[in-house]
């Protein structure tokens, strides 16, 4: 069975770092594309951008280009998404979506990652 | 950059009753890319219907995709109580991918 499992909530302070990951199981990790997805609270879906774990090679969208490091280590099956100082409007919640070979569709999600930035 | 928008923006309908969602795109896509997906409150998306027509694994026959150029359509043939949620559509395209502001579909 195909799952990705992500790391849990997070309450940080603004200008704090940080790293969630989300680890994949029940299917070659190194072949398939993963996004991340953001969501603000009541808003809708952000793609924020997508890596192959093979080469991790990434793209970003421009509204996030410099603003996280999506990287991954596919010797443990797992992406991660990473700030290098948080700011209140980074609270959200955070999904990773593997990416279908056939569709690019995201066809598998993990269950999302809460963030919250609050001094 | 595509520029996807959906309408209407919420649905008030019945349990039994037919719900018809629309997207459309700013430009011509190709309709191998074009995706349907289901959020349920508290829950994380599920993708319903890839490449415009495709139901996803497990995803009821009562969910239906229909469209090309750029206007795409979501057709829930007769709502049941957990069909209640909001319904996202999503391309993708060279500049990665970009997501519809969503349907709400509710009682």
């Amino acid at each position: 069975e195909v799952q990705l499992v992500q790391s849990g909530a997070e309450v940080k302070k603004p200008g704090e770092s940080l790293k969630i990951s989300c680890q994949g199981s029940g299917y070659n990790f190194s072949i398939y594309w993963i996004a991340w997805v953001r969501q603000m609270p009541g808003k809708g879906l952000e793609w924020m951008g997508t890596m192959y774990p093979g080469d991790s090679e990434a793209r970003y969208s421009p509204a996030f280009q410099g603003q996280v490091t999506i990287s991954a280590d596919k010797s443990i099956s797992t992406a991660y998404l990473q700030w290098r100082s948080l700011q209140a409007s980074d609270t959200a919640i955070y999904y990773c979506g593997r990416q279908s070979m056939f569709s690019s569709a995201l066809d598998y999600w993990g269950q999302g990652a809460l963030v919250t930035v609050s001094s | 950059e595509i520029v996807l928008t959906q309408s209407p923006g919420t649905l008030s309908l019945s349990p039994g009753e037919r719900a018809t969602l629309s997207c459309r795109t700013s430009q011509s896509i190709s309709s191998s890319f074009l995706a349907w997906y289901q959020q349920r409150p508290g829950q994380a998306p599920r993708l319903l219907i890839y490449g415009t027509y495709s139901r996803a694994t497990g995803i009821p026959d009562r969910f239906s995709g229909s469209g090309s150029v750029t206007d795409f359509t979501l057709t829930i043939s007769r709502l049941e109580p957990e069909d209640f949620a909001v319904y996202f559509c999503q391309h993708y395209g060279s500049s990665g991918i970009t997501f519809g502001p969503g349907t709400k579909v509710d009682i």
